[in-house]
């Protein structure tokens, strides 16, 4: 059984580019949820999604960045414009359900590097 | 969520038990206590969790106190591939807002010895 599956695993991009870093959950899994974590930094939840929706987008920056978790095929997190702060380690995790009593599984990780 | 207090390091000599404590005090009783570990850079590995009683699995021991205040995450032989950061997060029950959301603080990196 496939874990979390993300990519790329790593990414370069020149500030004022546009950044995708994909997520494919776990099989059977329908809630994602992405996570940041800056250099030297502990990981910060972004957003959860469910298929097609977006449930809790408590932790991403207003500006520039958007998530979409669609009916078919990877959860997208986009970051439109890049700046050099944007550089950090994404990971997404997935569960089967919502609530605490399900654990959530994380992927490798995409690292995003901003020249 | 209620917030942990763990040490911020730890030594473990290789094939003996790492016992690592967390306290949360203010834990709701609906509050489940969660471990993960983050090998250097990896994401971060789901490790065990529970409500109110100890649980065991392949990977490790938890053991709640009667209170529910602290917790202690045992790995019964540590090797140097245990080597980590290990956060303990506490969740609430229920199936929205926070719920949902793996408050990580700053861990306890536990370095195995050879």
């Amino acid at each position: 059984n496939a874990g979390v599956m993300q990519n790329p695993r790593h990414l370069v991009r020149r500030r004022g580019q546009e950044a995708r870093l994909r997520c494919s959950p776990m099989k059977g899994h329908s809630h994602v949820y992405w996570y940041r974590q800056l250099p030297e930094e502990g990981l910060k939840f972004m957003v959860y999604l469910q298929k097609e929706n977006i449930i809790d987008e408590s932790g991403m920056p207003k500006e520039r960045f958007s998530a979409e978790f669609p009916k078919e095929g990877p959860s997208i997190l986009r970051i439109q414009q890049v700046v050099r702060g944007d550089s950090a380690a994404y990971f997404c995790a997935s569960s089967p359900r919502a609530g605490a009593v399900y654990e959530q599984y994380f992927g490798p990780g995409t690292r995003l590097t901003v020249t | 969520d209620a917030k942990t207090t763990q040490p911020p390091s730890m030594d473990c000599a290789e094939g003996r038990a790492a016992n690592l404590p967390c306290n949360h005090s203010t834990i709701s009783g609906n509050e489940y206590v969660y471990w993960y570990r983050q090998i250097h850079s990896q994401g971060p590995q789901y490790i065990i969790h529970g409500l109110k009683n100890n649980e065991t699995n392949e990977m490790a021991s938890l053991i709640i106190t009667e209170d529910r205040k602290s917790s202690t995450l045992i790995l019964p032989h540590a090797t140097l591939r245990d080597t980590a950061v290990y956060y303990c997060i506490v969740r609430v029950e229920g199936y929205g807002g926070a719920t949902n959301k793996l408050i990580f603080g700053t861990g306890t990196l536990l370095a195995v010895q050879p």
